[in-house]
């Protein structure tokens, strides 16, 4: 398979402009993940889909955070507006069941 | 909710020799405990994982051992070698939540 895809790489934007990250599961997997890493705080769960469904998003950190899933090979992180303090690497991660996920190659995202 | 923790956060060890890496979790229905690693840039890899009704399972250079008992469990690399440099994050699941991840342990292979 081709693993977990997601897009953009790296992305730049200005504090207060509208962040769009997007993610590609592995086809067949019902769980998709959204991680944030960062040095300080380490791999957080931001949310998690069941069958396209939110199941949890007590990790979203606030409200400028918006996770979608409109069908099972798509889904998106939006953050609006953006400040610099988002600023960390974002992981999307689907599985079969819950268990081992596996991890796309993340967005890094700068707020400058 | 479970809670993990992860000892040491910083580890450096010669080529050749071992590295242990140990983890702490709380819930007891925890049942599945995988290990991921992390080189510089890249995504998180799993590379070997282990089920409550399992002590230890070994894959080449690399062992993990669970306690249940004391609710505790460690990754073993033996004869380390330059490209194991990397962070390692422990996780525990219990089956009805997703994975907890450990907060990392970033090992340095020197040569």
């Amino acid at each position: 398979d081709a693993g977990v895809i997601q897009s953009p790489r790296h992305e730049v934007t200005e504090m207060g402009q509208e962040v769009t990250l997007r993610c590609k599961p592995i086809s067949g997997h019902d769980y998709l993940f959204w991680y944030r890493q960062t040095m300080m705080r380490g791999l957080e769960l931001l949310i998690y889909f069941n069958n396209n469904v939110p199941i949890d998003d007590s990790g979203m950190p606030e409200d400028r955070f918006s996770a979608k899933m409109p069908n099972a090979s798509f889904s998106t992180l939006k953050i609006q507006p953006s400040e610099p303090r988002d600023s960390a690497v974002y992981f999307c991660a689907s599985s079969y069941g819950q268990i081992s996920p596996r991890f796309g190659s993340g967005t890094r995202l700068t707020v400058v | 909710g479970e809670n993990v923790e992860q000892h040491p956060s910083t580890l450096s060890v010669q080529e050749g020799d071992s590295a242990v890496i140990k983890c702490t979790y709380s819930d007891s229905a925890s049942n599945y405990f995988p290990w991921y690693k992390q080189e510089l840039g890249k995504r998180p890899q799993l590379i070997i994982d282990i089920r409550s009704n399992v002590g230890e399972k070994k894959d080449q250079r690399i062992a993990v051992t669970l306690n249940k008992t004391a609710k505790h469990f460690s990754l073993h690399i033996t004869e380390t070698q330059p490209e194991d440099s990397a962070v390692y994050f422990c996780a525990a699941d219990s089956g009805n939540t997703p994975l907890v991840f450990g907060k990392g342990t970033r090992l340095s292979v020197i040569a």
